[in-house]
């Protein structure tokens, strides 16, 4: 099994609201990660977590506040957001340490728009 | 300088054709080497992965690994419109972690 879940699947909300994008994923993995991707962009990397603990952050506005509850969750709180915010946010997850296999894979993503 | 580089696009093929989909990578230190497949509106798909010098054969799916040259590729045979989205490059450097992607190539099967 190799599912990464994402809820919700499409977010609407106000540049004054807080919301929150959760995944989930049960193969095993502590290492997680979120990404954005803008239309026709590649993803880029926000976050990554490793064993639960924040390792990377990639410059990301505090406006974002990354979570990882335990190991099987992760969270993306989102709090004054920006239209310019508004993509496809990407969670994936791979193996802890990175070794003979490090793929990571990903959750079918939040479509977030930002009015 | 990109990171990594694809063969820009797009790439139209007709179906039963051979689909050749190349990238190339600046870091010497690059490990791992993936293939991603992302239809329109949805996440990237794993296609392929590929860590040692050769090719590694999966289906219709060929991937190609020249460390020296800094290159891979993807080969699709017998294409079919199935096939068509856009196809990610993306290549892993363990220590830093981050999967740096190139920007993709459309490839579009004509029935």
């Amino acid at each position: 099994d190799t599912e990464v879940t994402q809820t919700p699947k499409h977010l609407v909300m106000g540049m004054t609201n807080k919301k929150s994008l959760k995944c989930e994923q049960h193969m095993g993995h502590r290492a997680m990660y979120w990404y954005k991707q803008k239309a026709k962009k590649p993803p880029e990397l926000m976050f990554v977590y490793s064993y639960e603990k924040l390792s990377i952050n990639e410059s990301v506005p505090s406006r974002f506040s990354p979570e990882c509850p335990n190991s099987s969750l992760l969270n993306l709180h989102l709090h004054a957001l920006q239209p310019e915010d508004s993509a496809l946010y990407l969670c994936a997850s791979s193996q802890e340490p990175p070794g003979a296999t490090d793929t990571q894979y990903f959750g079918p993503g939040t479509r977030l728009t930002v009015l | 300088q990109k990171e990594v580089e694809q063969n820009s696009g797009p790439l139209s093929v007709p179906e039963g054709a051979i689909a050749s989909l190349n990238c190339t990578y600046s870091d010497r230190g690059s490990q791992s080497f993936f293939w991603y497949r992302q239809y329109s509106g949805k996440s990237p798909e794993l296609i392929m992965f590929i860590y040692s010098n050769g090719d590694k054969e999966d289906g219709r799916f060929t991937a190609q690994l020249n460390k020296a040259s800094q290159y891979v590729s993807l080969l699709i045979r017998d294409s079919q419109p199935s096939d068509s989205a856009t196809y990610l490059c993306a290549v892993l450097l363990r220590s830093a972690r981050q999967l740096t992607f190139g920007s993709g190539t459309q490839l579009t099967v004509l029935p």
